[in-house]
C-alpha cells in the first residue's frame, strides 16, 4: 500500500528565515497532495495542496512542489512567524481518487523570536 | 465558519463502557466521511471510510466489531467505540468531502480517556 515518508520529524528556525519540509510516496496512482497544520490539541486544517498535473503552486508564503517522477513534495515557508509553530503533516491520495489519504509522520516546527 | 461538527470533543470514562462519536457535514451532504485515529504525537491514520447507505470500508488491522461505523444520513456519521479499554484511549477525528476530487475538512475532534 501507499506509504508516505516525511522529513525532518523536528525544524527549529529563527524568526525570518525559511523552513522547508519534504515528503516522498511510494503509489506512483497517488494524484493528489495536501498538506495540514496542526496546533496542539486542535483539529488539521488545509494550508495547501497541489495536484498531480501541476508541478509548484504558490500561496503567499507558503508553497508546494512536486516532482511526480522522483515522487517527492516539499513544504516551503518563507519568512516564517512564531504563530507558524506547530505541526506539519504532508498527505497523499491513495490510487486514482483524491478521497482516501495517507500521512506523512509529521514535523514539528518551531519558530524562535 | 466550521464545516464539520464532531461531538463530543473530550470524553472519560469507565474500562468496558460503549462511546459514541458524532461527526456532522454543516456544509454539503456527504456521502463519504472518513475517521481518524491519532495517538499523542503521531501521525493520523485512517481506520475507516464511511458510506452513506452501505457498510463501512474498514482499514487493515481495525476491528470492525469494536469500532461500529453508521452511516444513515447524508450529513451524519457516527462512530462507537464498544467495550472500550484503556488502550483505545486517543484522539478521533472525522473528516468530510464535498466529492469526488475535493479537498477534506477535519472536524474539531474527540479526546477519548478510557480509565
Amino acid at each position: 500500500g501507499e506509504n508516505v515518508e516525511q522529513h525532518p520529524s523536528t525544524l527549529s528556525v529563527q524568526e525570518g528565515d525559511s523552513a522547508v519540509i519534504k515528503c516522498t510516496y511510494s503509489d506512483s496512482a497517488s494524484n493528489y497532495f495536501p498538506w495540514y497544520k496542526q496546533e496542539l490539541g486542535k483539529r488539521p486544517q488545509l494550508i495547501i495542496d497541489i495536484r498531480s498535473n501541476v508541478g509548484e503552486k504558490k500561496d503567499q508564503r507558503i508553497a508546494v512542489t512536486l516532482n511526480k517522477t522522483a515522487k517527492h513534495f516539499s513544504l516551503h515557508i518563507t519568512e516564517t512567524q512564531p504563530e507558524d509553530s506547530a505541526v506539519y503533516f504532508c498527505a497523499a491520495s491513495i490510487g486514482t481518487g483524491f478521497q482516501k489519504l495517507v500521512f506523512g509522520t509529521g514535523t514539528r516546527l518551531l519558530v524562535s523570536p | 465558519g466550521a464545516v464539520v461538527s464532531q461531538h463530543p470533543s473530550w470524553v472519560i470514562c469507565k474500562s468496558g463502557t460503549s462511546v459514541k462519536i458524532e461527526c456532522r457535514s454543516l456544509d454539503f451532504q456527504a456521502t463519504t466521511m472518513f475517521w481518524y485515529r491519532q495517538f499523542p504525537k503521531q501521525s493520523l491514520m485512517l481506520m475507516a471510510t464511511s458510506n452513506e447507505g452501505s457498510k463501512a470500508t474498514y482499514e487493515q488491522g481495525v476491528e470492525k466489531d469494536k469500532f461500529l461505523i453508521n452511516h444513515a444520513s447524508l450529513t451524519l456519521s457516527t462512530l462507537t467505540v464498544t467495550s472500550a479499554h484503556p488502550e483505545d484511549s486517543s484522539f478521533y477525528i472525522c473528516s468530510v468531502t464535498p466529492g469526488a476530487n475535493q479537498p477534506q475538512h477535519f472536524g474539531d475532534g474527540t479526546r477519548l480517556s478510557i480509565l
